[in-house]
């Protein structure tokens, strides 16, 4: 069947350091990928996207690369700061399915001090 | 904030009621979707609306139903809940749909079917 899915659903990091949180998708046909972070009672928060003609794309302290060969992608985040503690998903959508968003189970990302 | 409220933030019903929950989209943005989020899990589509117009739906039965109204408000509406129906629902609106259309969550509304 089709899916997104994450590789940890936990991540602990240090303060300062770089994170680097993955995501597997099944469907080769998928042709847009997003990231979410969703704190703790909130709504999901869109991070950065990408389509399947690049391969990588930079934001403010976060980069996205997306490998099709192996329809894998990842998210990393730079000097990751307690800020960034929250869940992450992928998420990815295709013409095809109307541009449905199909999400990952997530990522806890954990900052220690 | 993302400028998307839903109301309430928690409800408590019990199997076989019926409940509707509500969602404040940003104003001009003609696109709102539905996803219930179980605990610990991805949000799972429900359905779109377009212009007060279904354009997509998820693997959902069709005791879950949605209306948009013109004026940037939607529901959601869930007969005969069941116990699997405890989720957190959150409503997104976004511009229009399709690529490049970033959506803006809401905070969600807690369900709680007993």
């Amino acid at each position: 069947g089709e899916s997104v899915g994450l590789h940890l659903p936990t991540l602990s990091v240090q303060e300062g350091d770089n994170s680097i949180i993955n995501c597997a998708y099944s469907n080769s046909a998928s042709d847009y990928f997003i990231w979410y972070k969703q704190e703790s009672g909130k709504g999901p928060q869109f991070i950065i996207d990408i389509r399947s003609n690049m391969d990588k794309r930079q934001g403010q302290r976060v980069t996205v690369l997306l490998n099709k060969t192996v329809k894998h992608l990842s998210l990393q985040i730079a000097a990751t700061q307690p800020g960034d503690s929250a869940v992450y998903f992928c998420a990815e959508t295709r013409r095809d399915s109307n541009y449905q968003l199909i999400w990952g189970a997530g990522t806890k990302l954990i900052i220690k001090p | 904030e993302t400028g998307v409220t839903q109301s309430p933030t928690h409800l408590i019903k019990t199997r076989g009621q019926q409940v509707t929950l509500r969602c404040s989209s940003q104003s001009g943005h003609n696109t709102v979707s539905w996803y219930q989020q179980a605990l610990g899990q991805g949000p799972q589509f429900i359905f779109q609306y377009y212009r007060e117009e279904e354009n997509g739906r998820g693997n959902f039965p069709p005791r879950f139903s949605g209306l948009q109204f013109p004026n940037y408000s939607s529901e959601l509406n869930v007969n005969a809940l069941e116990l699997d129906d405890s989720a957190l629902y959150l409503c997104a609106s976004s511009l229009n749909w399709g690529l490049d259309n970033e959506q803006f969550f809401g905070p969600g509304t807690r369900l709680t079917v007993l």
